[in-house]
């Protein structure tokens, strides 16, 4: 149980185009999802908390209109990195939180963003 | 800002040895401190977690200690075996909302 996964699981883009990132919670209705990002070596780096049908709470110092994030349905949340730079190369990873325990955060298997 | 705290950042250990990771956190909403282990290109997974109701929880060959008054909790892996070489992420709670505040991570190699 409590499976997330993510897709893509790797993409590579031209500086300034966007690129739409999906997590699904396959077997819980996730509530809260949560995502972030990775560099290589280092710790998970918080970017945003979205909640079904409301609008997603971003951390200090993250762009939220670069980094846009859709939480539609009790099962799915988008992430879009609009005008993509190489500085947004990345790993991308989500999380979901089932309702009776919020703070069990349960990670899909990340998205490996390469921007040329 | 809320930290949590976590040493070593890297550990080699034999085959069949002890693992001990150690955790320090600041105030938190909620007393809850899982740990995650990550491979290389994968996400966390979450490994075990503990709820503020008991002072140890074992599960299989992962136990996690914690001292409330202390504000630490510490990962114990026995019988350490070569899988278990990878990463290993604290974390606590943030002071408000269901976000998670992680340590910067150990990287754990266990040698045959």
């Amino acid at each position: 149980g409590a499976v997330v996964s993510q897709h893509p699981s790797w993409v590579i883009c031209k500086s300034g185009t966007s690129v739409k990132i999906e997590c699904r919670s396959l077997d819980f209705q996730a509530t809260t999802m949560f995502w972030y990002r990775q560099f290589p070596k280092q710790s998970l780096m918080l970017m945003a908390t979205s909640n079904e049908g409301s609008k997603a709470t971003y951390e200090q110092g993250v762009e939220k209109d670069k980094f846009l994030i859709n939480h539609a349905s009790l099962t799915l949340s988008t992430l879009t990195v609009t005008s993509a730079h190489p500085e947004d190369s990345s790993f991308y990873i989500c999380s979901a939180s089932t309702g009776g325990a919020a703070y069990e955060q349960y990670f899909g298997p990340g998205t490996r963003l390469t921007v040329t | 800002q809320q930290q949590v705290k976590q040493s070593p950042q890297s550990l080699i250990v034999q085959k069949g040895g002890i693992s001990i990771i150690n955790c320090a956190y600041e105030n938190t909403a909620f007393d809850y401190f899982p740990w995650y282990q990550q491979f290389p290109g994968k996400g966390p997974a979450l490994l075990i977690a503990i709820r503020p109701d008991v002072s140890e929880k074992k599960e299989g060959r992962f136990t996690i200690s914690f001292n409330k008054s202390a504000k630490q909790f510490s990962l114990h892996i026995m019988d350490s075996q070569p899988g278990d070489s990878a990463t290993y992420f604290c974390a606590a709670p943030k002071n408000s909302g269901y976000a998670l505040n992680f340590g910067k991570g150990t990287s754990l190699l266990v040698t045959p």
